[in-house]
């Protein structure tokens, strides 16, 4: 267990409001990083997180932004949501001690109407 | 560039069969590589991972080795139980990517049925 928390676990937003989901690490790793889970896709990286501050866009970035203020919490947030970005979002976090793999959160389940 | 292909599921087999699935990579570098399982409804959890040529992963029955000469890393289990229907990723992380970044494979399902 590598303490990954994902907040809320669910959530049914409409189109145009804006969204944040929070991930929460208990244990001060440098990188984090936020994924989408769609059928067909498989995994894909919207941003990643490289210590307080340090962020950087993954693949599909477009409509997302983050924000890292403490080493525990990278939250996601999509500023005007669109029915394309009902998704399933995880997060996970990768450990330095070993060899850098990256171990994932239960994630949140978005559903934009 | 890096990429990992998979082979597409739906793979349907019965308990207690032998399990293969193929995972095959091309990387410019020397990537770890890992195995992830995804049961229904849950979260993506590690199986198994390989930093070098020719290690072999383990962990709940599942294996794989790390091929560097097939490009190849295929999970394989001797006799599997309903318990293992799930969702299997395999994944490369290039070990020159200092933002430890992983290439994903699209994901295979696995039925068991008993």
């Amino acid at each position: 267990d590598a303490g990954i928390t994902q907040s809320p676990r669910h959530k049914v937003t409409e189109t145009g409001t804006p969204v944040t989901l929070r991930c929460h690490q208990t244990e001060n790793h440098r990188y984090m990083y936020w994924y989408r889970q769609d059928p067909g896709h498989g995994l894909r990286l919207i941003h990643y997180s490289y210590g307080v501050k340090d962020t950087d866009k993954g693949e599909v970035s477009d409509g997302y932004s983050v924000s890292r203020s403490k080493t525990e919490d990278f939250l996601l947030t999509l500023e005007s949501a669109t029915s394309s970005q009902t998704s399933v979002y995880f997060c996970a976090i990768s450990v330095a001690t070993e060899g850098n793999t990256q171990y994932f959160g239960p994630g949140t389940r978005l559903t934009v109407l | 560039g890096n990429s990992v292909t998979q082979m597409e599921g739906p793979v349907t087999l019965s308990e207690e069969a032998f399990l293969t699935i193929n995972c095959t990579y091309t990387a410019t570098g020397y990537p770890s590589l890992f195995w992830y399982v995804q049961y229904p409804g849950e979260g993506l959890q590690l199986l198994l991972k390989a930093t070098k040529a020719d290690d072999k992963g383990s962990n709940k029955g599942f294996e794989a080795t790390y091929r560097k000469e097939t490009t190849s890393f295929h999970l394989e289990k001797g006799s599997v139980q309903v318990s293992d229907s799930a969702v299997y990723f395999c994944a490369l992380s290039d070990q020159g990517d200092s933002n430890y970044q992983l290439i994903w494979g699209a994901g295979t399902k696995l039925i068991i049925k008993p």
